[in-house]
């Protein structure tokens, strides 16, 4: 059964970059069926998807965010990553990575998640 | 501000039906059949319950159900039971800008 765990920093201060990295397990990253992706969730608030990649690397992200946001891939670990650089408090989080289907277009179906990674951005 | 617009809160009887909207663009939810629909119970990770606009992964309950008229997107349970109340969140693929995800600010489902 393929899971999926966030890990990485729980606190990160102002200014500086946020790194969490997603280990997938029960199953391979560079399957062409799917995408990998991270969402996060501020407290009490919404999902806010922040981008998706293909095991070759190729990557789609949130435009309000783009210039922010890396995501990578390392097939040879089975795990991707975010980078989330200049983060202030409005980055403090619950950050999920999810399996994503690959379709014709960049459909948003989210099939397996991690159970998040809680990122709190203070000095 | 959430790229779709949805509900704050809905609220049905054990045993009734409840519907959620989520409205969007035509550079969205209006423009392509491509939209998810997502169960969060609270401290947990969401859960897909229906995906390209009515389809069920297996698993889901066929209480639950999707639509779409227009821009705009519907989730409906049937038979309401106490397991269902959980914020529930619409997603759809948008052509706005470059190609990405957009979720709705979620609806908050109590069930009485």
């Amino acid at each position: 059964q393929l899971q999926l765990q966030e890990s990485g920093p729980g606190l990160v201060k102002p200014s500086e970059t946020l790194s969490l990295t997603c280990t997938v397990s029960g199953g391979s990253i560079s399957s062409s069926s799917y995408y990998w992706g991270w969402i996060r969730q501020p407290p009490g608030k919404g999902l806010e998807w922040i981008g998706s990649i293909y095991y070759s690397g190729s990557t789609y992200y949130n435009p309000s965010l783009k210039s922010r946001v890396t995501i990578s891939v390392d097939t040879s670990k089975n795990q991707f990553s975010l980078k989330l650089s200049s983060v202030t408090a409005a980055d403090t989080a619950v950050y999920y990575c999810a399996r994503q289907f690959r379709g014709r277009w960049l459909q948003p179906i989210m099939d397996v998640w991690g159970k998040g990674t809680t990122v709190t951005v203070s000095s | 501000q959430s790229a779709l617009t949805q509900p704050a809160s809905v609220s049905g009887s054990p045993g009734q039906s409840i519907t959620i909207s989520c409205t969007g663009t035509s550079s969205d939810v209006g423009g392509y059949n491509y939209v998810s629909w997502y169960q969060q119970h609270p401290g947990k990770a969401p859960k897909l319950m229906i995906y390209d606009v009515s389809n069920r992964p297996s698993g889901v309950s066929n209480r639950f159900s999707g639509s779409k008229s227009g821009n705009t997107a519907s989730l409906t349970i049937s038979g309401l039971q106490a397991e269902d109340e959980a914020d529930y969140y619409c997603s759809s693929y948008t052509s706005s800008s470059t190609p990405h995800v957009v979720f709705g600010g979620g609806t908050k489902l109590t069930v009485l």
